[in-house]
């Protein structure tokens, strides 16, 4: 089954609102990464985070390792928020590769 | 400071050809990956490396693909015979030590016909 479980895997939005992505582990994540792919294909990041959250801007994310899952909330959608957001896990004693889920492809319409 | 650099951008190779990608990590990085994206695969790990040695090989890639690391600032991932199932995106990242963020390239979009 999936290590790393994202939902859903994909939203539609109007712009303005609000909207949380969530990543579920099947495996002892230690570390948490999120991801933006644009659709020029490059992956920009967003958080690398231990359990915890961190908030930049209108992005919050929260690594919860106790109940295996992190969130992504993006607050006031606005265009330039589309693309295809990864989450990924490191995991303790694994050389520091990361363990990516599928993606969550979001579309912020006028 | 530069980020992940990779060239080509992009490559078309027939069937049965020998293709090198190149990859530059971040200045000062010590571990380097590299990673396949393809729609129905997602991203798969590659190879990885720390302080220049091979510390992951890909298991199911190993045949014929091959990811040197010649210098602290310079990787090259080589797959010969190339085939049409190789067409995918390949990306390199780098991480300053271990458990640290990644940070990844833009890519090179493989096409094989």
């Amino acid at each position: 089954g999936d290590k790393v479980k994202q939902s859903p895997s994909a939203l539609s939005l109007q712009e303005g609102t609000n909207s949380a992505l969530r990543c579920n582990f099947s495996i002892a994540a230690t570390t948490v990464q999120w991801f933006l792919q644009n659709p020029r294909g490059s992956l920009i990041n967003l958080f690398y985070l231990v359990p915890g959250t961190k908030e930049n801007g209108r992005l919050k994310s929260t690594f919860n390792s106790k109940e295996s899952y992190s969130t992504l909330h993006i607050r006031d959608a606005q265009l330039e928020d589309s693309g295809t957001y990864f989450c990924a896990a490191g995991i303790s004693g694994s050389f520091n590769k990361l363990t990516f889920g599928a993606g969550t492809r979001l579309a912020v319409c006028p | 400071d530069a980020g992940v650099t990779q060239t080509p951008r992009h490559e078309v190779a027939e069937k049965g050809q020998t293709i090198i990608l190149k990859c530059e990590p971040v200045s000062g990085h010590n571990d380097l990956f590299w990673y396949r994206q393809t729609k129905i695969q997602g991203l798969e790990l590659l190879s990885y490396f720390r302080s220049k040695s091979l510390m992951e090989d890909g298991g199911a890639f190993k045949d014929r693909f091959k990811a040197e690391m010649l210098n602290s600032s310079f990787s090259t991932l080589k797959i010969q015979p190339t085939e049409p199932k190789d067409s995918a995106v390949y990306l390199c990242a780098s991480s300053r030590d271990n458990y640290a963020e990644q940070f990844f390239g833009p890519g090179t979009r493989l096409t094989v016909l």
